[in-house]
């Protein structure tokens, strides 16, 4: 069965770099999608992407953040200079034009120190 | 404000019993609607969705979901619980009119007893 991977597991890193998380969605789907869950808090939106282009994104995501599609089977999500309170499980999801659920992968655990 | 409420942040129950999982949405009109699993490290499953028609929907694992419109619930079942379920569950909506975005519950822990 398909499935959304990503990459790496976990990532630690110090405070004001930047970092590049990872993710295959499902190969024939078309809309993207990162999401985060702080520890203890919900699972938050953060951005959606088709054609190329971002199509929606929350607060949250500002400038220090963005999403780039550089081939035809990744999808990164890039924080240029990370803050403590970036530290969250970051979710990639992926969902095909016929239906409307979206399928997650494993998610990559960001620690900022 | 559209949101998501699921009332039980941890449920107790015992291997064998039934379980049953609180939903509750406020959204200007019926929007799709999904559970997800999240077993201990990792992903989020989807489990089951519901988009229109019969309001009681099926899912993997043996999990049921009744939708109902009065109520603004979308309220997870399962008749006898497996050790294996022990995991967080969410709840999820996504408007029908207009945007992708997942709108999630804070989610209820499940835990299962021998």
């Amino acid at each position: 069965e398909p499935e959304v991977t990503q990459t790496p597991s976990h990532q630690v890193t110090q405070m004001g770099q930047e970092v590049i998380l990872r993710c295959v969605p499902i190969s024939n789907h078309l809309y993207f999608y990162w999401y985060r869950q702080i520890l203890g808090q919900k699972v938050e939106f953060l951005v959606s992407f088709y054609n190329n282009e971002i199509s929606e994104k929350s607060e949250i995501f500002d400038d220090q953040f963005s999403v780039e599609r550089p081939d035809g089977s990744n999808f990164t999500l890039k924080i240029r200079s990370t803050k403590l309170e970036d530290s969250a499980m970051y979710f990639c999801a992926s969902r095909s034009t016929e239906g409307y659920e979206q399928y997650f992968g494993p998610g990559t655990r960001l620690t900022v120190t | 404000a559209q949101s998501v409420t699921q009332p039980d942040i941890h449920i107790t129950v015992s291997e064998g019993a039934s379980l049953e999982l609180r939903c509750n949405y406020s959204y200007g009109a019926t929007p799709y609607l999904f559970w997800y699993v999240q077993s201990p490290g990792q992903g989020l499953q989807l489990l089951l969705k519901y988009f229109s028609g019969d309001t009681l929907v099926q899912g993997i694992k043996g999990f049921e979901a009744e939708f109902k419109r009065s109520q603004s619930s979308f309220n997870l079942r399962k008749p006898s619980v497996h050790w294996s379920d022990a995991a967080e569950y969410f709840c999820a909506v996504r408007p029908k009119a207009a945007g992708n975005k997942l709108t999630f519950g804070g989610g209820t822990r499940v835990l299962v007893k021998p």
